[in-house]
């Protein structure tokens, strides 16, 4: 089954207490991203990765870091998370950039007290 | 910010009727347009999508129009069932110099609950 899996699907963390948040897709797909949700907000691009080794920033980087050092891996990494980065977050994969259909993942809600 | 808004966050239909969700953009050079489906507790689920150079798609009871004069999308479902409710997003692809094949660009979302 082609899918996007993400773990953990909740996380409760303290405020400086490093994490990684890791996704895999099988389905050979180059492009990557991760979104975060927030009430009223609705879905912000992190990070992106349009192949192996190539990331760069979306719309909200700060306090975030990605690795694509596989095809089908593409961890969130949290160095020092804070407690405005408790959000819900989505790592999606499509075939190329925004004009196809992207495929996301059931979400890790992040907690960080 | 972002480009693509929504009219309306809420809406409430009775089972039966059809239902219209709609959105705005603001980006003439978007080439792409998608509409996600968003259960509680859920990952976004693709829904229909439609490229610039149509007008209208039709999938399973939904359909999808795109009126690029006055920059508007919308989603229609026939006959609203109980398990269409939940929130809808538009997404469009927005081009830039630094990301040729674009990205996804995604509305706030609308509601949208369906009355026994």
């Amino acid at each position: 089954e082609a899918q996007v899996t993400q773990n953990p699907r909740y996380l409760i963390t303290v405020t400086g207490k490093k994490l990684t948040v890791t996704c895999s897709q099988n389905m050979n797909h180059e492009y990557m991203s991760w979104y975060r949700q927030d009430p009223g907000l609705g879905l912000r691009q992190i990070y992106y990765s349009m192949n192996v080794e190539v990331t760069d920033k979306g719309d909200v980087p700060e306090g975030y870091k990605v690795s694509r050092k596989e095809k089908r891996n593409f961890p969130l990494i949290l160095e020092s998370p804070s407690p405005n980065q408790t959000s819900l977050y989505f790592c999606a994969s499509s075939f190329g950039g925004g004009n196809t259909e992207a495929f996301f993942g059931q979400g890790t809600r992040l907690t960080v007290v | 910010g972002e480009s693509v808004g929504l009219h309306l966050p809420t809406l409430s239909v009775q089972e039966g009727d059809n239902s219209i969700i709609n959105c705005a953009y603001s980006n003439s050079a978007s080439d792409y347009f998608i509409w996600y489906k968003q259960e509680s507790g859920k990952g976004p689920q693709f829904i229909i999508d439609i490229r610039s150079n149509m007008d209208k798609r039709q999938g399973q009871r939904v359909t999808v129009l795109l009126n690029k004069t006055v920059k508007h999308l919308s989603l229609q479902i026939a006959a609203t069932q109980p398990g269409d409710s939940a929130v809808y997003f538009c997404a469009e692809n927005l081009i830039s110099r630094s990301m040729v094949l674009g990205k996804l660009v995604f509305g706030k979302g609308t509601k949208l609950t369906v009355n026994p």
